[in-house]
């Protein structure tokens, strides 16, 4: 059973452009969302992380935007790079809970020179 | 300062065969997990220890055991590898309760044929 739904699935972006990343969830009970960035190969690394009392976080050029309401989270590239190049993968957790992370499917992104 | 530290990098099983996927961390990490990451899958629990001496089922338990055999070691063994066993196996590590990032080691990639 999916409870975050990733979309889109793979995404090309031309350098210089802006990638968005959308997570939705259906467990209201999470309330810590990650997006973690994986390069081929490697084990995925902590990119940018959100609590749901705050609508938008920005470190660098990674923005998460969150959306208690609708229960969507995204995140923006701006300026996407060459070297952004990846698999994004968005998570959820409930803090107070299991230890559980539930993970979307991931993004492939690349973007072009 | 590894992080964590998986063995092996890669192997492939006949069906049937057995083998203990090995994960150690030096970070002094209470919490350690086990994940499998298929294509359009993302990354999927399979067990996970929330503190040294307990373990506990995650979404894809069947067919796996694992052990905590100390703080800084967490092991998954197959019993009898089947080829829907064919992925590549994640060892992660958190510190509870202070951090919710997990760090990933750099992945088993197993095949069975």
């Amino acid at each position: 059973q999916q409870q975050v739904k990733q979309s889109p699935q793979s995404l090309i972006v031309q350098k210089g452009g802006i990638s968005i990343i959308n997570c939705a969830y259906e467990n209201t009970a999470f309330d810590y969302f990650p997006w973690y960035q994986q390069f081929p190969g490697k084990g995925p690394a902590l990119l940018i992380a959100i609590r749901p009392d705050v609508s938008e976080k920005k470190e660098g050029r990674f923005t998460i935007s969150f959306n208690k309401s609708a229960k969507q989270f995204s995140l923006h590239i701006m300026d996407s790079q060459p070297g952004d190049s990846a698999t994004y993968f968005c998570a959820a957790l409930t803090t107070s809970g299991t230890y559980k992370y539930i993970f979307g499917t991931g993004t492939r992104l690349k973007v072009l020179a | 300062n590894a992080g964590v530290t998986q063995t092996p990098k890669f192997q492939v099983l006949k069906t049937g065969q057995s083998m203990t996927l090995q994960c150690a961390q030096d970070m002094n990490h209470n919490s350690m997990y086990w994940y499998r990451q298929d294509p359009g899958m993302g990354l999927r629990l399979i067990y996970y220890s929330a503190s040294e001496g307990t373990t506990d089922k995650g979404e894809v338990p069947n067919g796996y055991n694992v052990s905590r055999l100390n703080k800084r070691e967490f092991s998954l063994r197959l019993e009898s590898a089947a080829p829907s066993q064919t992925s590549v196996y994640f060892c992660a590590s958190r510190v509870w309760p202070n951090s919710y990032e997990q760090y990933f080691g750099p992945g088993t990639r197993l095949t069975v044929t």
